[in-house]
């Protein structure tokens, strides 16, 4: 089955680094995203990896995929107020769907 | 418009009344999504179109619920005989020609069931 998981909540100082875990289980996810969802906006695309990478860096985000242990991050440098926001990781599954995970609130303060 | 668009923003029932949610999605997108997300959860597909067929409808949870996209553009999700459980903001996505092409989101249809 299909099952995207991450933590609930992560609170960081602005300025600091913030690093949003999350764990899948469908080995055969040729691409795995990130997603931002501010209130009252659409689910915006951040990043994404394609699944024979290791490391994709896009300015102040890093994504790390770990395929070994089925593990995907997300880093974002120097957090800023404005990244307050709640991180969904997703996987595509073999019908070419998304499977997202439970989201990730970041607050980030002052 | 520049975006998918979602009406009504928000829509508030009573329970086993009928009610439909609209999707605009962007212009020229032939793949349309739908997607349940309940609160704090993250969304659930529900059914996926191309063009005016639906490619993909397992994620439709009960016959209460049922699709249309007639013309290969707009998409009317409707929901029948609504439960208090069926309380959450649809989400409506397109994309370019096929579920391998970027998903952009609306800003969603909130649906409470009284």
């Amino acid at each position: 089955g299909e099952d995207v998981e991450q933590s609930l909540f992560l609170s960081v100082r602005e300025g600091d680094s913030s690093v949003i875990n999350c764990t899948y289980t469908d080995s055969s996810s040729t691409y795995l995203y990130w997603y931002k969802q501010e209130p009252g906006a659409g689910l915006q695309l951040l990043t994404y990896i394609f699944s024979n990478m290791d490391m994709k860096q896009d300015q102040r985000l890093t994504v790390l995929l770990n395929k070994k242990d089925k593990h995907l991050s997300l880093r974002i440098a120097d957090t800023q107020t404005g990244d307050s926001a709640i991180y969904f990781c997703a996987e595509v599954n073999a019908g070419n769907m998304l499977t997202f995970g439970g989201g990730t609130r970041l607050m980030v303060k002052p | 418009g520049a975006g998918v668009s979602q009406t009504p923003s928000n829509k508030v029932t009573e329970k086993g009344k009928y009610v439909e949610l609209r999707c605009d999605p962007i212009s020229g997108h032939t793949a349309l999504y739908w997607y349940r997300q309940s609160l704090g959860q993250g969304p659930e597909f529900l059914i996926y179109f191309q063009g005016t067929g639906a490619a993909d409808d397992s994620g439709l949870p009960n016959d209460r619920f049922f699709a249309v996209r007639p013309e290969g553009s707009v998409s009317t999700l409707k929901i029948q005989r609504t439960e208090r459980g069926d309380s959450a903001v649809y989400l409506c996505a397109s994309s370019l020609l096929s579920s391998s092409d970027e998903q952009f989101f609306g800003p969603g249809t909130r649906l409470t069931v009284l």
